[in-house]
């Protein structure tokens, strides 16, 4: 069983166009995320959910737009693409948000959406 | 915000050695310290995980310390074998609520057989 799925596997698109990657979690984690890793590898946290609540917005062009329809899935639509928006993206969950005073919480990654603007 | 530094950013290591892979962060609210391994290819996986309150912490062929008062953390993995080759990242996070995991830029290991 895949803990935390992801599609498109790939995406290639023209400049302007709209798309969506999505995202499913079966382990009852109940936080969420999404993230971009460039060119060279940098991982950076987008946005997160925690029960289908926004929680994490990093400073993301307003062209992001997540969307969380239950605590199991979170999507990610891209309006007008641009060529930076080239990358991976990976979606992870977590049993639970950084708590105050928590220990931390590991976070499962999924296998990524490669996408590449023309 | 949090700032996590990875040294060096490649490391190549003859099979059968031990490799050792240093990280820095800024933050010293910062608690959660996981290593993350990625494959070619494919989304990174956990594979030690320390936390503030213990100084180290070791799993089979990979150890992690921690030094809070210096403010770095390390990995390392002895017997390397060729399997290990990867980019390997260190992150940090902060005890605040709903607060981020912050990712070093990702150190690539090869593992010469």
């Amino acid at each position: 069983d895949t803990a935390v799925s992801q599609t498109p596997k790939y995406l290639v698109t023209q400049m302007g166009n709209d798309k969506s990657i999505k995202c499913e979690q079966n382990l009852g984690h109940d936080t969420m995320y999404w993230y971009k890793q460039d060119s060279k590898k940098f991982l950076k946290i987008m946005f997160s959910y925690n029960n289908k609540e926004l929680i994490i917005n990093e400073t993301v062009p307003n062209r992001f737009s997540p969307k969380s329809p239950d605590k199991a899935h979170l999507n990610l639509h891209i309006n007008s693409l641009e060529l930076g928006d080239s990358a991976v993206y990976f979606c992870a969950s977590s049993q639970l948000p950084s708590l105050a005073g928590g220990p931390g919480e590991t976070q499962y990654f999924g296998p990524g959406t490669r996408l590449l603007v023309l | 915000g949090e700032n996590v530094e990875q040294h060096p950013s490649t490391l190549s290591v003859q099979e059968g050695d031990s490799a050792v892979i240093k990280c820095t962060y800024s933050d010293s609210a910062s608690n959660y310290f996981p290593w993350y391994k990625q494959e070619l290819g494919k989304g990174p996986q956990l594979i030690i995980d320390i936390r503030s309150n213990v100084g180290e912490k070791k799993d089979q062929r990979i150890a992690v310390t921690l030094n809070k008062t210096a403010k770095h953390f390390s990995l390392h993995i002895t017997e390397t074998q060729p399997e290990d080759s990867a980019v390997y990242f260190c992150a940090a996070q902060n005890t605040g609520a709903n607060s981020k995991l912050t990712f070093g830029k990702g150190i690539t290991l090869s593992v010469r057989p």
